[in-house]
Formats: structure tokens, sequence, C-alpha cells
């Protein structure tokens, strides 16, 4: 069955990148998109943007606008979230999940998640 | 502040019935988009639990139900169980944000 599974924990410094990779098998990886989310110590999910690894098209929530970048590998069916001038409230759990769909379909299955700290 | 809004907690004894609310507006649940359901566990990544509003994906119990109505809707956890106890998010998109993806504010849910 469907299954991403994401890079391992970072320790980030303040005005650092980090970059977050997300490996799916089990299901046509072009054919669905990757999301991602993320979710601070004791907060709520927080819907990040979207890339269709087909073409390689992204959208970004505004919040992160010019400070995210997602890529995709579709030699190695892997996905990327790059952050940059990171700061203290960076600091979260990041998934990336599967959907059917850029908008409308939920989200299945999610990644393990990779906690990023940011801390000087 | 998130977009849609559920209460931050409910509880229940074991066998009850409880619900959690998740409200939104026109130009979310009130625009035709479906609403789906996580639960997510201590320490561990969501879980899908219900999509398109109201159906189950396989290997979830029908103690779980979820249902829309106008621009709110609601998660049914009939025969609660101590494995119950978790977090519960409802998600959706909105129009006004461009298709965007958003969250409730997630619902901790204790079992007494």
């Amino acid at each position: 069955q469907a299954q991403l599974v994401q890079s391992r924990a970072e320790v980030k410094k303040p005005g650092a990148s980090v970059k977050v990779s997300c490996e799916a098998s089990g299901y046509n990886f072009i054919g669905n998109y990757i999301h991602w989310v993320r979710q601070a110590p004791g907060q709520g999910l927080e819907w990040m943007g979207w890339i269709n690894p087909d073409t390689g098209g992204t959208i970004y929530a505004q919040k992160f606008r010019g400070r995210v970048t997602m890529t995709r590998d579709t030699s190695i069916n892997t996905a990327y979230l790059d952050l940059n001038s990171l700061r203290s409230d960076d600091t979260a759990v990041y998934y990336c999940v599967k959907s059917s769909s850029w908008s409308g379909d939920w989200f299945d299955p999610w990644g393990q998640g990779t906690l990023v700290t940011v801390s000087s | 502040q998130s977009v849609l809004t559920q209460p931050p907690s409910v509880s229940g004894a074991p066998g009850q019935r409880v619900t959690i609310s998740c409200t939104g507006s026109s130009s979310n649940i009130g625009a035709n988009f479906d609403v789906h359901w996580y639960q997510q566990l201590p320490g561990t990544a969501p879980k899908l639990l219900i999509y398109r509003n109201s159906d189950r994906p396989s290997g979830v119990p029908d103690r779980f139900s979820g249902s829309k109505s106008g621009t709110s809707a609601s998660l049914a956890i009939t025969g609660l169980q101590a494995e119950d106890e978790a977090d519960y998010y409802c998600q959706s998109f909105d129009s006004s944000l461009s298709g965007s993806a958003i969250f409730g504010g997630g619902t901790k849910l204790t079992v007494l």
C-alpha cells in the first residue's frame, strides 16, 4: 500500500535553511499530489502547500511564500521541502501527505514526520 | 486562529457517544468543499478517519461516523473506548484562499 518515508530530525540555527525529503512507494508517484503540513509543539496542523510531481507545479500558502520551495525527483519518487531564513517559530514536525488532487481531496497516507528544531 | 472552528476538548465515559463539531463558512464547507477528519494518537502522525464527509477508510470501525450540513460538519463516536483518546482534526478547502487546504484547531478527546 501507499507509504511515505521522511528524512530524519534536524537541528538548525536561526537564519539557516533545512531540506526535508519524502520518499513515496506503493502507488503512482506522478499521478498524485504531495502536500506539506506542519505542526508546532502542542499546536494544531498548518498547511504549507503542494507540489504536482508530474509537472513540478507548486502552490504555497501565503504565509510561506518567499521562504519555501517544494521540488521533486521523479527518478527516485521523492519530494522535497526547502525552508529558509529559519526562525524559532519554525520549530515543528513537518509532514508530507499524499492527495489525489490539489484541492478538495483527503490526505492519506501521512509520512511519519520530520522534527525540525530551530535553536541558537 | 483556525478558519475551521472546533471545540478544544470533549470527554465521555467508556461506552458513551460523543460528537465533535467543525464550523466553517460560505467560502469553505458552505462552498461545497468536502470535510475530512483525522485522528492523531499521542506522539504519532495524523491518520485519515473519515473522508468525503461521511466515508470510512477500510479498517476504521463503524463506531466513527461523519456528517455535513450547511457550513458545518460533525464527527460522532459511539461506544467510546479508551483507545479513542486522541486529538481529532477536521480539514477542508477554502475558495477565498485560492483553494488552499484548511484545518480546524483540533479537539482533544478524553475518555473518562
